[in-house]
């Protein structure tokens, strides 16, 4: 199971945000995912082996960690960048997604 | 360029079932995996299960066991998803998703809406 904290997120374009995503169990850092989804949209990856950017995607999205602990952040959001946020763990069945966190303007 | 085409939007009573089509092109399809997930209105991502279109092979999740089908029909080169016994809260965005075995899901469909209503 995987937890994202906090649900919601009020920021101002050009802060820094901190999106935090836990395990029940140890997941292998090589299939811990993150994707940014808009309304209307289909989700988009962005982070793929928890640190490495998916084609396209800006250098202020990057993600860290291991284990059970793992944090994407967006060194300046950008007015694009408000959306909500989801990790997975893709490594292997169930493919599970965290209930997401929203990151909305202050 | 790698394309996930999706079938429209369906509205379906309860009890009925739901054929959804993913027909995927821009590469060569034996080499990937195809993931469905679903998304109920105001909710997260649900991953209902995995096809394999080399070998057919699927593995679904725990909760949709009994009542969902995934094929692939090589004849059109496209992924089916059923879903039957339907209830209000299947309603949902249905996608399906790319990837390679182990690896991550950069190609996603737009998306099919079904909408479970009497």
């Amino acid at each position: 199971v995987l937890t994202q904290s906090p649900g919601t997120l009020s920021l101002s374009p050009g802060e820094r945000a901190t999106l935090s995503c836990r395990a029940s169990q140890s997941v292998d850092s090589r299939y811990l995912a993150w994707y940014q989804q808009k309304p209307g949209q289909a989700p988009r990856l962005l982070i793929y082996g928890t640190s490495s950017r998916a084609t396209g995607i800006p250098d202020r999205f990057s993600g860290s960690g291991s284990g059970t602990d793992f944090t994407l952040t967006i060194s300046g959001l950008e007015p694009e960048d408000f959306a909500v946020y989801y990790c997975q763990q893709y490594g292997s069945s169930p493919f599970t997604f965290g209930p997401g966190t929203k990151v909305d303007i202050k | 360029q790698v394309q996930l085409l999706q079938s429209g939007a369906e509205v379906k009573k309860p009890g009925a079932s739901v054929k959804v089509s993913c027909k995927p092109s821009g590469y060569l399809i034996i080499n990937y995996y195809i993931h469905w997930v679903r998304q109920a209105p105001g909710q997260g991502l649900e991953w209902m299960g995995i096809i394999s279109p080399s070998s057919g092979s699927t593995t679904y999740a725990e909760k949709f066991q009994g009542r969902v089908t995934m094929t692939w029909d090589s004849s059109t080169s496209t992924v089916y998803m059923e879903l039957t016994s339907l209830r209000s809260d299947d309603t949902a965005v249905y996608y399906c998703a790319r990837a390679p075995r182990g690896g991550y899901w950069a190609y996603w469909g737009q998306g099919a809406l079904v909408t479970v209503s009497s």
